[in-house]
């Protein structure tokens, strides 16, 4: 089984819908992160989460909310979805070790059309 | 702010020919530097890192070194295979706290028999 799932894989949805992306870890791992991926743009950071009670906006956090339910689950949601949110978002985990040596292990990723 | 900067793909190479992909950076102190790939339909998977000056990172037959005088973190296979066939993201992750990651825009490589 892998350690990083994510559901669904792929979701389409209609402009001012509300879309909520799940993330599940066995890894253990304190840090979870979510990213989006657009072409030509490489990963932006959106959220990011040290723990259960602790989590920080990225780069791009603007039209997103997240919700940490369990040190295994990280949600992000899009309260009301728009077309130039759709792209490919990725949840990874990382141990929290120091910035040198912590490695994030990335899920299979949710492709999200907005029409 | 921290930034990675990787040469733009796509990159179509024949079976057994020698691969480079640069990369170069920005960051303040002195950030870990990682290469992560992405084959097609799957999430992304750490490759290789490096985490201080003229550190040589390697795996699969990549490496890559640490050149903290020229910022750069270049990828190189001696002899690419078609399994390479993948995109690749350079990526920093800087003192700044938090341990985030910093990455390039990616650079599709197509390797062709």
């Amino acid at each position: 089984d892998a350690d990083v799932t994510q559901t669904p894989r792929n979701r389409i949805t209609k402009t001012g819908k509300r879309i909520m992306l799940e993330c599940s870890q066995t890894k253990g791992h304190d840090r979870m992160y979510w990213y989006r991926q657009d072409p030509g743009l490489g990963l932006q950071l959106i959220y990011y989460s040290f723990d259960v009670k602790d989590i920080n906006k990225g780069e791009i956090s603007d039209g997103y909310s997240v919700s940490r339910q369990a040190q295994a689950k990280f949600s992000l949601s899009l309260e009301s979805a728009i077309p130039n949110q759709t792209a490919l978002y990725f949840c990874a985990t990382s141990l929290g070790q120091s910035y040198s040596t912590d490695t994030q292990y990335f899920g299979p990723g949710t492709r999200l059309t907005v029409l | 702010g921290d930034s990675v900067t990787q040469m733009e793909g796509p990159v179509t190479l024949s079976e057994e020919a020698f691969l480079t992909i640069n990369c170069t950076y920005t960051a303040t102190g002195y950030p870990s530097l990682f290469w992560y790939v992405q084959y097609p339909g799957e999430g992304l998977q750490l490759l290789l890192k490096a985490t201080k000056a003229d550190d040589k990172g390697s795996n699969k037959g990549f490496e890559a070194t640490y050149r903290k005088e020229t910022t750069s973190f270049h990828l190189e296979k001696g002899s690419v295979q078609v399994s390479d066939s993948a995109v690749y993201f350079c990526a920093l992750s800087g003192t700044g706290g938090g341990n985030k990651l910093t990455f390039g825009t990616g650079t599709q490589l197509k390797v062709e028999l």
